[in-house]
């Protein structure tokens, strides 16, 4: 049973282009969550994602960031225009359903921008 | 204040040593208490749940006081493997939505 697979694990970007991060779920796993570790910080909550739903968006910023989760293929965190600030370790986690339920995290994208 | 807080670290100690870790949290929607490890900024991993009766993995004891909404962990007879960045998470949960609080993190370097 394959993990929380990311890709790319490594991303580059020049400011003003965009940074598209795929997360493929662990099998059987219907939620998805988003969370950023920005250099010598903690982890930070994005989005949260059931199939085709946004739940809770709280952690994203207003502009230039958005997700989504498709009934088909993997969820998708897209970066518009991206700035130097952007710069950080992006990583995905997948539960099964239940709110309370252990998140298992994918190896991250790091992505960097020039 | 932040919503899950933990000890400055780093903490440095010998092979053999017992360390103890301790977190606080702030928001009494918190449902679910764990804490992971992360390696070098890898991806976090799950180390342990924490219970209020306190639970026990090998080397490793968990605490949870929900009146304190304090959580600790405690490393016995620590190894060189165990050097890491310890995270507190917290796991908020409401009606409809449910994330992880990440602390800071609390490094520790075991030597030789």
């Amino acid at each position: 049973n394959a993990g929380v697979m990311q890709n790319p694990r490594h991303l580059v970007r020049r400011r003003g282009q965009e940074a598209r991060l795929r997360c493929s779920p662990m099998k059987g796993h219907s939620h998805v969550y988003w969370y950023r570790q920005l250099p010598e910080e903690g982890l930070k909550f994005m989005v949260y994602l059931q199939k085709e739903n946004i739940i809770d968006e709280s952690g994203m910023p207003k502009e230039r960031f958005s997700a989504e989760f498709p009934k088909e293929g993997p969820s998708i965190l897209r970066i518009q225009q991206v700035v130097r600030g952007d710069s950080a370790a992006y990583f995905c986690a997948s539960s099964p359903g239940m709110l309370k339920e252990t998140q298992y995290f994918g190896p991250g994208t790091r992505l960097l921008v020039l | 204040r932040k919503e899950v807080e933990q000890d400055p670290g780093p903490f440095n100690v010998p092979e053999g040593a017992t360390v103890a870790f301790n977190c606080t949290y702030s928001n009494s929607a918190s449902q679910s208490f764990f804490w992971y490890r992360q390696d070098c900024r890898k991806e976090p991993k799950l180390l342990m749940s924490v219970y209020s009766s306190g639970n026990e993995d090998g080397r490793f004891t968990a605490q949870l006081n929900r009146a304190s909404q304090y959580i600790s962990l405690l490393i016995r007879d620590s190894k060189l493997s165990d050097s890491a960045t310890y995270l507190c998470v917290v796991n908020i949960v409401t009606s409809n939505t449910g994330k992880l609080i990440f602390g800071q993190g609390t490094t520790l370097q075991v030597k030789p």
